[in-house]
């Protein structure tokens, strides 16, 4: 069964470095996204990505935040200086449907 | 006011038990509603989708009322591998896919 991928699973950065997740979606997908998950939290929308372009951005995705699909099978989130409060589990997901996640990247800001 | 909220639990139940959640949200204009599961530390999986007329999938049954705004999600049967929380999750009116989760509801099934 196809699935959604995503490296690392887990990062470790210091506080104000860049860091860059990434994610392969289920290949005959249309619709990407990111969303987050502060330990103990609930799963929060960041932004979504069709068509080669952002469809829709929650308020916590601001300028620190950006995606990129550098080519046909990747789809990257960057956040530019990391903070504290960024720890978290990064999920990817994808859809045409039914939106699948990938397992997760869990970040660390130290 | 949250706009998916759940009762976080814990329920603890024996096996074999029957175990309702119940979920509200504050957008009567959401379009899509659903319940996930998450294991711990995992991504989350869906269970199944939920509509107005009601559904069932196996041990599972899922209720809409959008008059109350409110879904419900009834297990029978529990088994130990049900254990997980369980996430109220829908789909606000005006965006095309995004999900807005609840807070989950924890279960553990004890043998």
């Amino acid at each position: 069964e196809p699935e959604v991928t995503q490296t690392p699973s887990h990062q470790v950065t210091q506080m104000g470095q860049e860091v860059i997740l990434r994610c392969v979606p289920i290949s005959n997908h249309l619709y990407f996204y990111w969303y987050r998950q502060i330990l103990g939290q609930k799963v929060e929308f960041l932004v979504s990505f069709y068509n080669n372009e952002i469809s829709e951005k929650s308020e916590i995705f601001d300028d620190q935040f950006s995606v990129e699909r550098p080519d046909g099978s990747n789809f990257t989130l960057k956040i530019r200086s990391t903070k504290l409060e960024d720890s978290a589990m990064y999920f990817c997901a994808s859809n045409l449907e039914t939106q699948y996640f990938g397992p997760g990247t869990r970040l660390l800001v130290l | 006011r949250k706009e998916v909220e759940q009762d976080p639990g814990p329920f603890n139940v024996p096996e074999g038990a029957t175990v309702a959640f119940n979920c509200t949200y504050s957008n009567s204009a959401s379009q899509s509603f659903f319940w996930y599961r998450q294991d711990c530390r995992k991504e989350p999986k869906l269970l199944m989708s939920v509509y107005s007329s009601g559904n069932e999938d196996g041990r599972f049954t899922a209720q809409l009322n959008r008059a109350s705004q409110y879904i419900s999600l009834l297990i029978r049967d529990s088994k130990l591998s049900d254990s997980a929380t369980y996430l109220c999750v829908v789909t606000p009116s005006g965006s095309a896919r995004q999900l807005t989760f609840g807070s989950g509801t924890q279960l553990t099934v004890l043998p």
